[in-house]
């Protein structure tokens, strides 16, 4: 079974400053990896994605993660914090063998924008 | 424009009044899933179906139904709803038979139970 950790229910940054969510996950075979953002009263709007090759992914709004598989980690970070980014974000993964497909979210990250 | 369309956007309905949410991609995906998102507890995921007419549980199914007719549609049926299903309700859709691909998420569905 897999599992997703995202530390920190909610984190706080001033406006220009480097974005740092952690994610953290478990998993008994070669994962996919997912960040989704959440704004108010929206759906989840897919960020970026890890597949398999190259291990720092760029998406969407100035998001990077990279896929560490020593430390089963896939931090999303942005170097520059804008108000606009104020959001809840999500870790997930997605696993599948054989017959079997599962995908797991993490509970969330609030990212707060300080002015 | 490609979508997921997830019908009706707020519900509040009485306990053990079955109820149907609606869920139409028009994207031709393979893969569509339906989700709860609860305060602290993230998304789970309910009930997801690889193809038409095949289906699977998910971490919380007890409640709920679905169906697979038809490839653009994937309904999430409460039988006999309680209030521990009151929850913020969303339906998503991946391109392949798996989720692998990642998700394009409905608008969500609001549903009080009282």
């Amino acid at each position: 079974a897999q599992s997703v950790t995202q530390l920190g229910s909610h984190v706080s940054v001033s406006e220009g400053a480097l974005v740092l969510l952690r994610c953290n996950y478990s998993s008994s075979v070669p994962p996919y990896l997912f960040w989704y953002v959440q704004y108010p009263n929206q759906g989840l709007q897919l960020l970026l994605k890890y597949t398999t090759g190259a291990t720092l992914v760029k998406g969407i709004n100035g998001f990077e993660a990279e896929f560490k598989k020593s430390e089963t980690s896939f931090h999303l970070t942005k170097p520059s914090a804008h108000m606009s980014d104020a959001a809840e974000y999500f870790c997930a993964v997605s696993v599948s063998s054989g017959g079997y497909q599962k995908v797991t979210f993490g509970t969330g990250t609030k990212l707060q924008v300080i002015p | 424009e490609a979508q997921v369309t997830q019908n009706p956007r707020y519900l509040i309905t009485v306990t053990g009044k079955k109820l149907t949410v609606t869920c139409s991609q028009n994207m031709n995906h393979e893969y569509m899933s339906w989700y709860r998102q609860d305060p602290g507890l993230g998304l789970r995921q309910i009930y997801y179906s690889m193809n038409v007419e095949v289906t699977d549980k998910g971490d919380v199914p007890e409640g709920y139904k679905v169906s697979r007719k038809e490839k653009r549609n994937f309904p999430l049926i409460l039988e006999s709803p309680s209030p521990n299903q009151t929850s913020l309700y969303f339906c998503a859709s991946s391109p392949e038979r798996t989720a692998n691909y990642g998700y394009t998420f409905g608008s969500g569905t609001r549903l009080t139970v009282v």
